[in-house]
């Protein structure tokens, strides 16, 4: 069985550049987690969406950052314009339910030079 | 603020040495409290859920236990294999959300 996919796996840009970070999620999971990870913070969660509906974005770090899920088999993380500290791995995760574990993702590492 | 603090921050074990990881949480209504493995270059990997005190879950040579202010992982013989960082999340029952602790990173010697 497939697990959740993630593209791309590697993002080099320079700052300033839009960055688009794509996810899709196991079949039949309805709910979708957007985290970052990095050595000085950890794993924080960025967003979150039940049934394709944003539950909680309040881990968004700033405006910069968007997330949108046109469909239970897709949703899409976008930091416009990008900076040198958004360097970091993106993690996306799905469960069958918002209390349910989490099934990550491989990431996408990301940096902005 | 809930905050996950987990203890080794690193671990170094001889094969077949067994050990536990401590996973200590602010109490303020626990909803579940879960584990993962990570190996390096990839995602955290689901190990077990843990929901109320008392509850424990086995898995080959990994065995989670659950208090009420802690949760410990035991490895029993450890193998080379067994090498990761292992993290541990809680899930509040006034949100849906994991906070993860930083990590425990296990390497197993042969």
């Amino acid at each position: 069985d497939a697990g959740v996919i993630q593209s791309p796996r590697h993002e080099v840009t320079e700052m300033g550049q839009e960055v688009t970070l794509r996810c899709k999620p196991i079949s039949g999971h309805n709910s979708l987690f957007w985290y970052r990870q990095t050595m000085m913070r950890g794993l924080e969660l960025l967003i979150y969406f039940n049934n394709n509906v944003p539950i909680d974005d309040s881990g968004m770090p700033e405006d910069r950052f968007s997330a949108k899920m046109p469909n239970a088999s897709f949703s899409t993380l976008k930091i416009q314009p990008s900076e040198p500290r958004d360097s970091a791995v993106y993690f996306c995760a799905s469960s069958p339910g918002l209390s349910s574990e989490q099934f990550f993702g491989p990431g996408t590492r990301l940096t902005v030079l | 603020e809930d905050q996950v603090t987990q203890s080794p921050e690193a671990l170094r074990l001889q094969e077949g040495e067994s050990s536990s990881l401590n996973c200590s949480y602010t109490v303020s209504g626990l909803r579940g409290l879960f584990w993962y493995r990570q190996d390096p270059g990839k995602g955290p990997e689901f190990l077990f859920t843990l929901y109320s005190a008392g509850e424990e879950k086995e898995k080959e040579r990994l065995k989670a236990t659950l208090t009420k202010k802690e949760s410990f992982l035991h490895i029993t013989a450890p193998k080379p294999e067994d090498s990761a960082t292992y993290l541990c999340a809680v899930q509040y029952s006034n949100d849906y959300k994991l906070s993860f602790g930083a990590g425990t990173t296990v390497t197993v010697r042969a």
